[in-house]
């Protein structure tokens, strides 16, 4: 069971905004720990969407942002395209684990 | 080209152990944080072990006393050698760079381990 929660879905239709959560606590993202969201497209390794709570890649469109306030997280993707159908995930590290985390995945389905 | 090829994935059966093998290009192994991250059938992402530049390593507690990471700097490889291997190790296992300041900037294309009698 992930210490990072993520809603299991969410959706829009093409153009639409959407937020994906990570909910977390004072032992991970509270307590200072930078996220960080990847985006897995079907049958492929995940790919690095943003880093340090709000920093995107060079080449990520800047469609998607991230944000992060007390103890959560949390990735907007703006202007939702059919080819932003995957399934996205927040990492942080904990400090009672003494270990990294991974939320526990939204996939998002472009209506 | 910045890269990482994963190999050494199979069908084991339950207690019995397996080398996992990630061939670095583009980078130095020994320069970088280096993880291993596994993912079962239609699950979501678990870490399971990482190496700092350093050498010290950590690991997930599902893995703590089983699982090994370790590196070879002459042929920039990164390893995990799996023990007493059980069926809920079943996943693909992908050899990635960080988690550092800028996360986990590069993934492999995974190796999948299958255990099961």
């Amino acid at each position: 069971q992930s210490v990072l929660t993520q809603p299991p879905s969410v959706s829009g239709a093409p153009g639409q905004r959407v937020t994906i959560s990570c909910t977390g606590s004072s032992s991970n993202i509270g307590a200072g720990y930078d996220v960080h969201w990847y985006q897995q497209l079907p049958g492929t390794a995940p790919k690095l969407l943003i880093y340090g709570n709000g920093n995107r890649p060079s080449g990520v469109p800047d469609r998607f942002s991230g944000s992060k306030s007390g103890t959560s997280a949390s990735l907007a993707i703006s202007g939702l395209q059919a080819e932003d159908e995957a399934d996205y995930y927040c990492q942080s590290y904990d400090s009672s684990l003494s270990g990294y985390v991974f939320g526990t995945g939204t996939k998002v389905t472009v209506l | 080209e910045v890269q990482l090829v994963e190999s050494g994935g199979g069908l084991v059966q339950p207690g019995e152990s397996l080398r996992l093998s990630c061939a670095a290009s583009g980078f130095t192994v020994t320069s970088n944080y280096m993880s291993w991250v596994r993912q079962a059938p239609g699950k979501g992402l678990e870490w399971v072990s990482i190496i700092y530049s350093g050498g010290s390593t950590k690991y997930a507690d599902s893995a703590k006393g089983r699982f090994t990471i370790s590196r070879d700097n002459a042929k920039n490889t990164l390893y995990l050698q799996m023990n007493s291997l059980r069926p809920e190790d079943t996943a693909v296992y992908f050899c990635a760079r960080g988690p550092g300041y800028y996360g986990v900037d590069v993934w492999g294309q995974g190796t999948t381990v299958t255990v099961s009698s």
